[in-house]
């Protein structure tokens, strides 16, 4: 079946300019993670849905992040006012129910921030 | 201290050597432990996960001590395509959701 897609695949915008990056989850999937993944770094967690529960918003590392799930499936992360410092690959996640599970990766979207 | 701390490497290991990977967690109460896969420029993919009694799948088999909240992966006859980096996932602790990644083991399988 079809995997986590995510677009665009990559995205140059200006400093200040907003930004939007969609992710489809595995269909059925409830959980759904954004993570991010700097050059040479580990996987930063950001934000995760869990069906109707509220999101753990935890990672989001300033208010110029956020993110929405519609209808439990497709979430979409925005980020406002863009750094340079944004730059990065942001790559989502979803599993069947939960942590204990397979998380299964989308190919990320690779944003640059000039 | 950091929640996962893993040797970044590289291990550079001859093909067909065995070669073993340790990772430390702070939190004593997390309960879900996984080693995912990265290659170059690709998107992390689950390995395996780590149970208590330890398991193994083929050449590769993965421990967790407790006591001493560290998890390994040893990789046996080791082969080209093995070259990857591998991540230490836990998650944060108790009925805790999020999952926290370690920065990666680069491994690269010499001819």
């Amino acid at each position: 079946g079809a995997g986590v897609s995510q677009s665009p695949s990559n995205k140059v915008t200006e400093k200040g300019k907003d930004v939007e990056l969609r992710c489809d989850p595995i269909s059925g999937h409830t959980a759904l993670y954004w993570y991010r993944q700097s050059l040479g770094q580990g996987l930063e967690f950001l934000i995760y849905f869990q069906g109707n529960s509220a999101p753990d918003k935890s990672g989001l590392p300033s208010d110029r992040f956020s993110a929405e799930r519609t209808g439990g499936s497709v979430s979409t992360l925005t980020i406002q006012r863009t750094q340079q410092e944004d730059s990065a690959v942001y790559l989502c996640a979803s599993a069947r129910r939960g942590v204990w599970e397979t998380q299964y990766f989308g190919p990320g979207t690779r944003l640059l921030v000039l | 201290r950091k929640e996962v701390e893993q040797d970044p490497g590289p291990f550079n290991v001859p093909e067909g050597a065995t070669v073993a990977f340790n990772c430390t967690y702070s939190n004593s109460a997390s309960q879900s432990f996984f080693w995912y896969r990265q290659d170059c420029r690709k998107e992390p993919k689950l390995l395996m996960s780590v149970y208590s009694s330890g398991n193994e799948d083929g050449r590769f088999t993965a421990q967790l001590n407790r006591a001493s909240q560290y998890i390994s992966l040893l990789i046996r006859d080791s082969k080209l395509s093995d070259s990857a980096t591998y991540l230490c996932v836990v998650n944060s602790g108790f009925g805790n959701e999020k999952l926290t990644f370690g920065t990666g083991t680069r491994l690269t399988i010499i001819p």
